[in-house]
């Protein structure tokens, strides 16, 4: 299976500012995604990471809230944008490993982020 | 919105076998069953998945009605640290590898 990090595993962040998660995989990987866990709610699919071109956003997520990068198979950028509290949330990046496994998804620890 | 039905939660006897269902009568013909759990304050863990026909591996067994309406999650002998929440997500087809998650089961497993 994929082992994927993400950093920082949490934040306590201002309103108004922003912050990047990465997410890091120990391999090549086809598909990368990025999820939001409210408080007490289930998963939501944020976007969908494209290797080297824009991401793939979800009905309600916008790029200029939520600006994504991939530049390679193993890596990806989130980045939640002029902050406020309603963003307190966990962030999660999944990856589908690719062939013989394209219906795995594996998921990374998420980044517990706190927006005061 | 999430395309499955599944009770909000269920309680099992550690040692014994947890029976999860889940209701997925607008599945469409291209899509899986998928299963992935939840343990606290981790990210989710893929289970198992199927399209028709059931499945098992080493952590459960799949079973999918003949009419794919339904499907059964087993865990043969649940352990304590089997407590997590279970999701029950049809996906692949057209949105593959999108996973829309619903609430789930809240599965807790006693002594």
């Amino acid at each position: 299976s994929a082992v994927i990090s993400q950093k920082p595993s949490r934040d306590i962040c201002q309103r108004g500012t922003s912050l990047t998660i990465q997410c890091q995989v120990d391999s090549q990987v086809t598909m990368m995604f990025w999820y939001r866990q409210q408080p007490g709610q289930s998963l939501t699919l944020i976007a969908t990471a494209n290797q080297g071109s824009e991401a793939t956003y979800e009905s309600g997520f916008v790029i200029d809230k939520f600006p994504i990068s991939r530049p390679n198979l193993t890596f990806s950028t989130l980045t939640v944008s002029n902050m406020s509290p309603e963003d307190s949330s966990i962030y999660l990046c999944s990856v589908v490993p690719g062939q013989g496994r394209r219906n795995e998804q594996f998921f990374g620890p998420g980044t517990r982020l706190t927006v005061l | 919105d999430a395309k499955t039905t599944q009770p909000p939660s269920m309680d099992c006897a550690e040692g014994r076998a947890a029976n999860l269902p889940c209701n997925h009568s607008t599945i469409s013909g291209n899509e899986y069953v998928y299963w992935y759990r939840q343990i606290h304050s981790q990210g989710p863990q893929y289970i198992i998945h199927g399209l028709k026909n059931n499945e098992t591996n080493e952590m459960a067994s799949l079973i999918i009605t003949e009419d794919r309406k339904s499907s059964t999650l087993i865990l043969p002998h649940a352990t304590l640290r089997d407590t997590a929440v279970y999701y029950c997500i049809n996906g692949g087809g057209t949105s593959y590898g999108k996973l829309t998650f619903g609430q789930g089961t809240i599965l807790t497993v006693h002594p």
